[in-house]
């Protein structure tokens, strides 16, 4: 099975940098994604990572280690409208002819001012 | 362009109530995919579809639940004697094949 865990809640001061971390067991492993997602909203995607190493998008980065099963996702500059969960998603070949994404629970984020 | 679009945004249902609910990939997408998001927690994979094609219905919780996509595009999510543990948002996302997945807005289900 799968197993993803990340930080269930976070606190950061508005400007300054965030780092989420995100930790996955899985077998069959074909990327790692992180979703955006506001209160009553749809989750929206942020980043997708498939190697190693860091991908650099804006104010968000996002990196990946695959042999330690490790992702993090960077946010700088932070500003208030930055509160909402992040969710760190795996995607793995299920054996049905599909890749299915599993969700970790998601990191609530508040940026006070 | 348009986004996934779902209907309805709300629902509320009696115990044992059927429900249908719609779902409005973006064009041209052939995958699509049902969620279910319960409270704090992240999307649970349901179901996908490969154009008309239901390739994995692993994880749907029982066989109360029926999803289906006839001609490719347009799908709905059905869920039959709905129970109260059913009250969750349920999102749809739709990709170009295996790419990445593009959500809906969700639809908020309250069994009363």
């Amino acid at each position: 099975g799968q197993n993803i865990d990340q930080p269930t809640e976070m606190t950061a001061t508005e400007g300054a940098i965030v780092q989420i971390n995100c930790t996955y067991q899985t077998s069959g492993f074909n990327g790692l994604f992180w979703y955006q997602q506001h209160a009553g909203e749809a989750p929206t995607f942020l980043s997708y990572n498939v190697l190693d190493g860091l991908e650099e998008k804006g104010r968000f980065s996002s990196f990946l280690s695959r042999s330690k099963g490790y992702s993090y996702l960077l946010l700088k500059e932070l500003q208030m409208k930055d509160s909402a969960s992040y969710l760190c998603a795996v995607r793995s070949y299920s054996g049905a002819g599909s890749y299915q994404l599993t969700f970790g629970k998601g990191t609530k984020l508040s940026v006070i001012p | 362009g348009a986004g996934v679009s779902q209907s309805p945004r709300y629902k509320v249902a009696k115990r044992g109530q059927d429900v249908a609910l719609r779902c409005d990939p973006i064009s041209g997408h052939v995958s699509l995919f049902w969620y279910q998001q319960a409270l704090g927690q992240g999307p649970e994979f349901l179901t996908y579809f490969q154009n008309e094609a239901q390739l994995d219905k692993s994880g749907l919780p029982s066989d109360r639940f029926f999803a289906e996509r006839p001609e490719g595009s347009v799908s709905t999510l059905k869920i039959q004697r709905t129970q109260q543990e059913d009250s969750a948002v349920y999102l749809c996302a739709s990709s170009r094949s295996q790419e990445t997945q593009y959500f809906g807005p969700g639809t908020r289900l309250l069994v009363l």
